[in-house]
Protein backbone atom coordinates (compact mmCIF):
# COMPACT_ATOMS: atom_id res chain seq x y z
CA UNK A 1 0.00 0.00 0.00
CA UNK A 2 0.86 3.80 -0.51
CA UNK A 3 2.32 5.36 2.35
CA UNK A 4 1.84 9.54 2.28
CA UNK A 5 3.54 10.92 -1.20
CA UNK A 6 4.05 14.98 -0.91
CA UNK A 7 5.26 17.15 -4.02
CA UNK A 8 7.73 18.07 -5.05
CA UNK A 9 10.52 17.09 -3.27
CA UNK A 10 12.24 19.80 -3.36
CA UNK A 11 11.40 23.68 -4.23
CA UNK A 12 13.66 26.80 -4.65
CA UNK A 13 11.99 30.05 -4.53
CA UNK A 14 12.96 33.68 -3.47
CA UNK A 15 11.45 36.02 -1.25
CA UNK A 16 8.60 37.46 -1.61
CA UNK A 17 6.65 34.83 -4.02
CA UNK A 18 3.96 32.50 -3.42
CA UNK A 19 4.25 28.24 -3.07
CA UNK A 20 1.46 25.64 -3.05
CA UNK A 21 2.90 22.35 -1.60
CA UNK A 22 0.51 19.01 -2.08
CA UNK A 23 -0.27 15.96 -0.20
CA UNK A 24 -1.73 12.95 -1.30
CA UNK A 25 -2.86 10.82 2.27
CA UNK A 26 -2.83 7.16 2.59
CA UNK A 27 -6.36 5.14 1.22
CA UNK A 28 -8.63 5.55 3.37
CA UNK A 29 -7.57 8.21 5.74
CA UNK A 30 -9.95 11.15 6.07
CA UNK A 31 -7.59 13.76 7.79
CA UNK A 32 -4.32 15.55 6.83
CA UNK A 33 -2.17 18.04 8.56
CA UNK A 34 0.92 19.75 7.83
CA UNK A 35 4.04 20.44 9.61
CA UNK A 36 6.86 22.79 9.45
CA UNK A 37 10.63 21.23 10.73
CA UNK A 38 13.60 23.55 10.48
CA UNK A 39 16.89 22.13 11.12
CA UNK A 40 17.78 21.16 14.44
CA UNK A 41 14.01 21.08 15.59
CA UNK A 42 11.30 19.35 16.02
CA UNK A 43 8.04 19.45 13.46
CA UNK A 44 5.80 22.41 14.41
CA UNK A 45 2.04 21.87 13.61
CA UNK A 46 0.58 24.22 10.88
CA UNK A 47 -3.02 22.51 10.31
CA UNK A 48 -5.32 19.86 10.63
CA UNK A 49 -8.04 18.93 7.98
CA UNK A 50 -10.77 15.98 8.53
CA UNK A 51 -13.45 16.06 6.01
CA UNK A 52 -12.55 18.99 4.17
CA UNK A 53 -12.93 21.07 7.36
CA UNK A 54 -9.69 22.51 9.20
CA UNK A 55 -10.03 21.33 12.78
CA UNK A 56 -7.19 22.87 14.25
CA UNK A 57 -4.45 25.54 13.44
CA UNK A 58 -1.06 26.51 14.73
CA UNK A 59 0.94 29.57 15.77
CA UNK A 60 1.52 30.85 12.07
CA UNK A 61 0.56 34.05 10.41
CA UNK A 62 -2.04 34.60 7.80
CA UNK A 63 0.30 34.27 4.97
CA UNK A 64 -0.20 30.04 5.48
CA UNK A 65 -3.18 28.95 4.37
CA UNK A 66 -4.67 25.35 3.34
CA UNK A 67 -7.55 23.12 2.15
CA UNK A 68 -8.57 19.76 1.32
CA UNK A 69 -10.37 18.64 -1.43
CA UNK A 70 -13.14 16.19 -1.96
CA UNK A 71 -11.07 13.02 -2.44
CA UNK A 72 -9.10 13.63 0.93
CA UNK A 73 -5.70 15.22 -1.02
CA UNK A 74 -4.43 18.74 -0.03
CA UNK A 75 -2.80 21.74 -0.27
CA UNK A 76 -0.39 23.96 1.32
CA UNK A 77 -0.07 27.67 0.21
CA UNK A 78 2.26 30.27 1.76
CA UNK A 79 2.49 33.96 0.16
CA UNK A 80 4.78 36.58 0.34
CA UNK A 81 7.57 34.17 1.29
CA UNK A 82 10.38 35.21 3.81
CA UNK A 83 13.69 33.52 4.23
CA UNK A 84 12.54 32.24 7.56
CA UNK A 85 10.09 30.08 5.38
CA UNK A 86 13.09 27.64 4.36
CA UNK A 87 12.58 24.50 6.12
CA UNK A 88 10.87 20.96 5.88
CA UNK A 89 7.52 20.89 5.14
CA UNK A 90 5.69 17.71 6.60
CA UNK A 91 2.23 15.97 5.49
CA UNK A 92 0.82 13.88 7.51
CA UNK A 93 -2.45 11.30 7.72
CA UNK A 94 -4.85 9.54 10.14
CA UNK A 95 -8.15 8.04 9.94
CA UNK A 96 -9.80 10.52 12.13
CA UNK A 97 -7.23 13.22 13.15
CA UNK A 98 -6.97 13.82 16.68
CA UNK A 99 -5.37 12.04 18.79
CA UNK A 100 -5.38 9.11 16.36
CA UNK A 101 -1.62 7.63 14.97
CA UNK A 102 -0.59 10.53 12.01
CA UNK A 103 1.83 9.32 9.55
CA UNK A 104 4.22 11.18 7.76
CA UNK A 105 4.75 11.61 3.90
CA UNK A 106 8.77 12.35 3.02
CA UNK A 107 8.57 15.77 2.97
CA UNK A 108 9.02 19.21 0.58
CA UNK A 109 12.39 21.02 0.93
CA UNK A 110 11.68 24.90 0.89
CA UNK A 111 14.48 27.04 0.39
CA UNK A 112 13.61 30.81 0.25
CA UNK A 113 16.70 32.80 -1.32
CA UNK B 1 8.04 27.07 29.19
CA UNK B 2 8.45 24.15 26.60
CA UNK B 3 6.03 21.87 26.83
CA UNK B 4 7.68 18.43 25.80
CA UNK B 5 11.22 18.63 27.09
CA UNK B 6 13.31 15.19 25.27
CA UNK B 7 16.49 14.29 27.12
CA UNK B 8 19.70 13.45 26.04
CA UNK B 9 19.87 16.01 23.19
CA UNK B 10 22.30 13.82 21.56
CA UNK B 11 23.30 10.27 23.03
CA UNK B 12 26.53 7.83 21.39
CA UNK B 13 25.85 3.86 22.17
CA UNK B 14 28.08 0.75 21.80
CA UNK B 15 26.40 -1.67 19.56
CA UNK B 16 24.90 -3.36 22.25
CA UNK B 17 25.08 -1.09 25.08
CA UNK B 18 21.22 -0.83 25.96
CA UNK B 19 19.85 3.15 26.90
CA UNK B 20 16.96 4.77 27.59
CA UNK B 21 15.56 7.92 25.99
CA UNK B 22 13.22 10.87 28.35
CA UNK B 23 10.50 12.58 27.06
CA UNK B 24 8.83 14.54 29.79
CA UNK B 25 5.64 17.08 29.67
CA UNK B 26 4.13 19.94 31.03
CA UNK B 27 0.36 19.74 29.00
CA UNK B 28 -2.85 19.01 31.28
CA UNK B 29 -5.50 16.62 29.52
CA UNK B 30 -3.30 14.05 27.91
CA UNK B 31 -4.89 13.00 24.85
CA UNK B 32 -1.90 10.55 23.32
CA UNK B 33 1.84 10.34 23.26
CA UNK B 34 3.73 9.43 20.35
CA UNK B 35 7.25 8.29 19.43
CA UNK B 36 8.69 8.50 15.78
CA UNK B 37 12.39 7.82 14.86
CA UNK B 38 13.26 10.17 11.87
CA UNK B 39 16.28 9.69 9.68
CA UNK B 40 18.04 12.39 8.03
CA UNK B 41 15.85 14.56 5.46
CA UNK B 42 13.45 11.94 5.18
CA UNK B 43 9.95 11.99 7.65
CA UNK B 44 9.08 10.86 10.68
CA UNK B 45 8.20 7.05 10.80
CA UNK B 46 5.52 6.23 13.46
CA UNK B 47 6.82 3.56 16.39
CA UNK B 48 4.46 3.60 19.34
CA UNK B 49 1.18 5.80 20.65
CA UNK B 50 0.48 5.56 24.76
CA UNK B 51 -2.62 6.52 25.98
CA UNK B 52 -2.71 6.46 29.75
CA UNK B 53 -0.55 5.84 32.45
CA UNK B 54 1.31 2.29 32.89
CA UNK B 55 0.87 1.51 29.41
CA UNK B 56 3.70 -0.29 27.54
CA UNK B 57 4.32 -1.23 23.98
CA UNK B 58 6.97 -2.63 22.07
CA UNK B 59 8.57 -3.88 19.14
CA UNK B 60 11.88 -5.68 18.30
CA UNK B 61 14.52 -3.63 20.13
CA UNK B 62 12.67 -0.83 21.44
CA UNK B 63 9.84 -0.86 24.56
CA UNK B 64 7.79 1.96 24.76
CA UNK B 65 6.46 2.83 28.87
CA UNK B 66 4.60 6.02 30.39
CA UNK B 67 3.53 7.93 33.78
CA UNK B 68 1.86 10.88 34.31
CA UNK B 69 4.19 13.10 33.43
CA UNK B 70 6.63 11.44 31.39
CA UNK B 71 7.50 8.22 28.96
CA UNK B 72 10.99 6.37 28.43
CA UNK B 73 11.59 4.95 24.75
CA UNK B 74 13.96 2.11 26.16
CA UNK B 75 16.66 0.37 23.20
CA UNK B 76 18.20 -3.19 24.23
CA UNK B 77 21.00 -4.50 22.44
CA UNK B 78 20.95 -1.45 19.63
CA UNK B 79 22.67 -1.85 16.11
CA UNK B 80 23.96 0.64 14.00
CA UNK B 81 20.76 0.70 11.98
CA UNK B 82 19.08 2.37 15.42
CA UNK B 83 20.93 5.27 14.60
CA UNK B 84 18.42 8.16 14.11
CA UNK B 85 16.67 11.43 16.18
CA UNK B 86 13.57 9.81 18.13
CA UNK B 87 11.08 12.40 18.65
CA UNK B 88 8.46 12.17 20.94
CA UNK B 89 5.15 13.80 20.69
CA UNK B 90 1.47 14.58 22.76
CA UNK B 91 -1.57 15.82 21.66
CA UNK B 92 -3.84 17.45 24.76
CA UNK B 93 -6.77 18.67 25.91
CA UNK B 94 -6.90 22.81 25.88
CA UNK B 95 -4.99 23.50 23.36
CA UNK B 96 -7.60 24.82 20.80
CA UNK B 97 -5.73 22.73 18.12
CA UNK B 98 -5.39 18.31 17.43
CA UNK B 99 -2.27 18.63 15.81
CA UNK B 100 0.84 16.75 17.51
CA UNK B 101 3.53 19.10 19.87
CA UNK B 102 6.71 18.00 19.35
CA UNK B 103 9.79 17.66 21.66
CA UNK B 104 13.16 18.77 19.69
CA UNK B 105 14.54 15.23 19.89
CA UNK B 106 16.83 12.78 20.51
CA UNK B 107 19.79 12.22 18.19
CA UNK B 108 21.26 8.91 19.04
CA UNK B 109 24.45 7.14 17.16
CA UNK B 110 25.12 3.83 17.31
CA UNK B 111 29.18 3.01 17.04
CA UNK B 112 29.67 -0.40 15.89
Amino acid sequence: DAGVTQSPTHLIKTRGQQVTLRCSPISGHKSVSWYQQVLGQGPQFIFQYYEKEERGRGNFPDRFSARQFPNYSSELNVNALLLGDSALYLCASSWTGGSAEQFFGPGTRLTVL
Amino acid sequence: EDQVTQSPEALRLQEGESSSLNCSYTVSGLRGLFWYRQDPGKGPEFLFTLYSAGEEKEKERLKATLTKKESFLHITAPKPEDSATYLCAVVYSGGGADGLTFGKGTHLIIQP
